[in-house]
């Protein structure tokens, strides 16, 4: 069973471009969440999906950034306008099930850098 | 809303030495504990848990106790080897929702 697939590892845009992050969650997981490290920093929050729905988005920029996860195919990720400051670690995490014993399984990240 | 605190890093040890990292949290709920490891380069990997007062999670020579009344979850470990040199991130999650995160100490461990 194949862990949660993040790709690409590494991916840099120049200012104004935009950047697109996948992530394939573990076999039989149906929730999805993604979270940014900036450097030296932990972890932050950004959205919660299930198969065709946003659950709870409460970390997200309110612009340029979106998130889906289709009923086929992988979660996206998706940054337009890329900026400096969007450089940083995108981790894709993913469950079974939400609960107080469910552990969410974390992909390799994708690390973004805006030149 | 909740938080998670841990202490500043690096810390710095030699082989063999006690290991305590400190982390208190803040929560309206009832949450899930959890203690993160993330080697250089790589994703965060499932140290140990622990779901309820006073349960002790622990794992490859690692442990941390829930204790409600003093809201921490510290974790030690007896003798640390230098393959523990990494990132932890201690974690919260409340009613199973996302996780809240600690900023992470590194450790270091000198031979």
């Amino acid at each position: 069973n194949a862990g949660v697939m993040q790709n690409p590892r590494h991916l840099v845009r120049r200012r104004g471009q935009e950047a697109r992050l996948r992530c394939s969650p573990m076999k039989g997981h149906s929730h999805v969440y993604w979270y940014r490290q900036l450097p030296e920093e932990g972890l932050k929050f950004m959205v919660y999906l299930q198969k065709e729905n946003i659950i709870d988005e409460s970390g997200m920029p309110k612009e340029r950034f979106s998130a889906e996860f289709p009923k086929e195919g992988p979660s996206i990720l998706r940054i337009q306008q890329v900026v400096r400051g969007d450089s940083a670690a995108y981790f894709c995490a993913s469950s079974p099930q939400t609960g107080r014993n469910t552990e969410a399984f974390f992909g390799q990240g994708t690390r973004l850098t805006v030149v | 809303g909740d938080s998670v605190t841990q202490m500043e890093g690096p810390v710095t040890l030699s082989e063999e030495a006690f290991l305590t990292i400190n982390c208190t949290y803040t929560a309206t709920g009832y949450p899930s504990l959890f203690w993160y490891v993330q080697y250089p380069g790589e994703g965060l990997q499932l140290l140990l848990k622990a779901t309820k007062a006073d349960d002790k999670g622990s794992n490859k020579g690692f442990e941390a106790t829930y204790r409600k009344e003093t809201t921490s979850f510290h974790l030690e470990k007896g003798s640390v080897q230098v393959s523990d040199s990494a990132v932890y991130f201690c974690a919260l999650s409340d009613r199973g929702r996302a996780l809240t995160f600690g900023s992470g100490t590194r450790l270091q461990v000198q031979p």
